[in-house]
């Protein structure tokens, strides 16, 4: 079965630069979630869409700005990147209607030099 | 405030024997809560859930939780350990009162250990 993808896996960055995650999600699901987990933390929600519109907000930096595309697919923006902001992003991905399940992407490991 | 508690970082357990991860939490109304298992440099992969029904409920790889409403709890259980069992698991909770959106607060994680 097809599952959540998230480019690039791995990428370096130095401090200011910006960065761009992407995510798909599986097949027919509506609703994506950006996670960020950094070292030996759990993974803390950032933000949510459903149909192309924010749908929630969580501890997302003002450096940082989303987007879902008409083909559902979700882009994680980040400029002027900090020490602190190295982390393993996670996408996850539901059906709204089935949203108790969320499906989540192997994840992107951003480090920020 | 959603909460999620996992009182164990780390829970140690020979092979073949049963094993227990503990997870409490604090929601505001019915939760809905989940179990999920993070192997090293891996994604997040979906265990089980409680949505409703059952207090117990079985999951993936021999996986069981379950459901104490009393106690807040919803502990991860299997009847006998494998090797490969060894990974970091995470409770989560989400309160549909709350969160519309589907939103998932974690808990800290506990390192299964399973040693031959």
């Amino acid at each position: 079965a097809a599952g959540v993808i998230q480019s690039p896996r791995h990428l370096i960055k130095e401090k200011r630069e910006t960065a761009t995650l992407k995510c798909y999600p599986i097949p027919r699901h509506d609703t994506v979630y950006w996670y960020q987990q950094g070292p030996g933390q759990d993974p803390q929600f950032l933000i949510s869409f459903y149909e192309k519109m924010q749908s929630d907000k969580g501890s997302i930096p003002d450096r940082f700005s989303a987007q879902q595309f008409s083909d559902y697919h979700s882009e994680l923006n980040m400029s002027s990147l900090e020490l602190g902001d190295s982390a393993l992003y996670f996408c996850a991905s539901s059906l709204v209607s089935q949203h108790e399940t969320q499906y989540f992407g192997p994840g992107t490991r951003l480090l920020v030099l | 405030a959603q909460s999620v508690a996992q009182p164990e970082d780390q829970v140690n357990v020979a092979e073949g024997n049963p094993l227990t991860v503990k997870c409490t939490y604090s929601v505001s109304g019915n939760p809905y809560l989940f179990w999920y298992v993070q192997y090293p440099n891996r994604g997040l992969q979906f265990l089980l859930k409680y949505i409703t029904g059952d207090n117990l409920v079985k999951g993936s790889y021999g996986f069981e939780a379950e459901f104490n409403k009393s106690q807040t709890s919803f502990h991860l259980k299997k009847p006998s350990a494998l090797v490969s069992d060894s990974a970091l698991y995470f409770c989560a909770v989400r309160d549909p009162l709350t969160s519309n959106t589907g939103k998932l607060i974690f808990g800290q994680g506990t390192t299964l250990q399973v040693k031959p």
